[in-house]
């Protein structure tokens, strides 16, 4: 099946730097998600981008869908203690199924 | 909340013995899905379900068999649990098109 590689792994940041990450794949994806997952919790969905070039904000996070369909990056903005956990990345394949990247876990330090 | 339950939420085995998870939904969505999360490999889809009795697989589908009776219901059994399915399992369901999945809390197995 396919793959999608995330990177980095892991982030150690401190209160008020942005974050930057990013997904990329061998194989073209027509709709790319983002999700976060709180410790002991399901993944909860971020952002959903449905097409190449687009640029899609939710509050402190802005999420590309790249031109070539095969990337996706999400960043997000003075960070906060609450953005600590895992940040997934998602590629929509074929009827309703979807392939995820290893994940980003981000660490904050006050 | 999309009305997503799984049981058990924890369960200890040993190797050998039979284990079924339970994935309950109260929202009558067509789509459910089990992945299983593990260290390094993210989230990997076991099996998935566009139906009742409509099921197939996923990347990681050996070892484990999934069944759907009931739209609501989607079980995940492991026939004989080994220590390689340590592992917290997510079930999921497709709330709305375009891939928009939500997730029950996870249920953490096991295996001894």
């Amino acid at each position: 099946g396919q793959q999608l590689n995330q990177s980095p792994q892991s982030m150690f940041i401190q209160e008020g730097e942005d974050v930057s990450m990013n997904c990329t794949s061998s194989s073209i994806f027509n709709t790319w998600l983002w999700y976060k997952q709180d410790p002991g919790e399901g993944p909860v969905l971020l952002i959903a981008l449905y097409k190449a070039g687009e640029l899609t904000s939710n509050g402190r996070l802005t999420a590309q869908f790249g031109i070539t369909r095969k990337d996706s990056f999400l960043n997000i903005s003075a960070s906060i203690p609450s953005d600590v956990g895992i940040y997934f990345c998602a590629g929509l394949e074929g009827a309703q199924k979807l392939v995820f990247g290893q994940g980003t876990r981000l660490t904050i330090n006050p | 909340d999309a009305g997503i339950t799984q049981s058990p939420r924890h369960k200890v085995t040993e190797t050998g013995t039979p284990v079924t998870l339970r994935c309950h939904q109260t929202e009558n969505h067509r789509y459910m899905y089990w992945y299983r999360q593990d260290p390094g490999h993210g989230l990997r889809l076991i099996h998935y379900s566009y139906g009742v009795k409509d099921t197939d697989k996923g990347e990681v589908s050996d070892g484990y068999s999934v069944s759907r009776s009931k739209t609501e219901d989607f079980l995940l059994t492991l026939e004989s649990a080994t220590s390689s399915q340590t592992s917290v399992y997510f079930c999921a369901i497709l709330a709305h098109g375009g891939g928009e999945l939500f997730f029950g809390e996870g249920s953490r197995l096991t295996v001894l």
